[in-house]
């Protein structure tokens, strides 16, 4: 069975400042990661996704996520944080459910804090 | 925007109402889903649609029942709900095949109170 561990349960940073977010999965073949980000009652926006090829991948609002697999880790960084960043941040494996669907395993999630 | 629409945003009903949830998409998405998040954790898959026929239950309790009348609509009816099922109640989509490389595609859920 796939898990994610996201050690970090909230981090606080000033404004400009740089930014890593930890993720570990655990899957047997070749995972599928994904980082989402959740906004006060909202839903969840996809962030970036890694499937193959580069391990480094960009994604929106000048994220990027690094692979790798030796670690077992997808962190996510960001060079300079802004306040609007703050927010809830979710790592996922995904696994093909039945037919193709996509079934998703979650982190725990972790609470971003901007400092002024 | 989220090009996933959930209604209604907002739902309070008592424990002897019969209320539905309803979602929408227009991406041409075959997958659908229901999550459910309580508050500071991560959301937690509860069914899983594919080409409107219902392929994963992820052992509900049979006072949600789900419903996927077409490809662009997902439901989920509620009846007899408990105060603890109370929850943000996330939409998704995705497209299936490709080897599964779809990301989902989120609504931006409904806040349910159940009292």
């Amino acid at each position: 069975a796939q898990s994610v561990t996201q050690p970090d349960i909230h981090i606080t940073v000033s404004e400009g400042a740089s930014l890593e977010l930890r993720c570990n999965y655990s899957y047997g073949a070749t995972p599928y990661l994904f980082w989402y980000v959740q906004s006060p009652g909202q839903g969840l926006q996809l962030l970036l996704k890694y499937f193959s090829g580069d391990t480094l991948v960009q994604g929106i609002k000048g994220f990027e996520a690094e692979f790798k697999r030796s670690q077992s880790s997808f962190n996510l960084r960001k060079p300079s944080v802004h306040w609007s960043d703050a927010a809830e941040y979710f790592c996922a494996v995904g696994a093909a459910a039945s037919g193709s669907a996509r079934q998703l395993t979650f982190g725990s999630g972790t609470q971003l804090t901007v400092l002024p | 925007d989220t090009e996933v629409t959930q209604t209604p945003k907002h739902l309070v009903m008592g424990m002897t109402n019969k209320k539905s949830l309803k979602c929408e998409q227009h991406m041409g998405h075959r997958a659908m889903y229901w999550y459910k998040q309580k508050a500071k954790k991560p959301p937690e898959l509860m069914f899983v649609y594919s080409y409107e026929k219902l392929s994963i239950n992820e052992s509900v309790p049979s006072r949600f029942s789900p419903e996927c009348p077409n490809s662009s609509l997902l439901n989920l009816h509620l009846h007899a709900l408990q105060p603890e099922d109370s929850a943000l109640y996330l939409c998704a989509s995705s497209q299936v095949g490709r080897g599964g490389h779809s990301p989902l595609h989120f609504g931006n859920g409904t806040r349910l109170t159940v009292t």
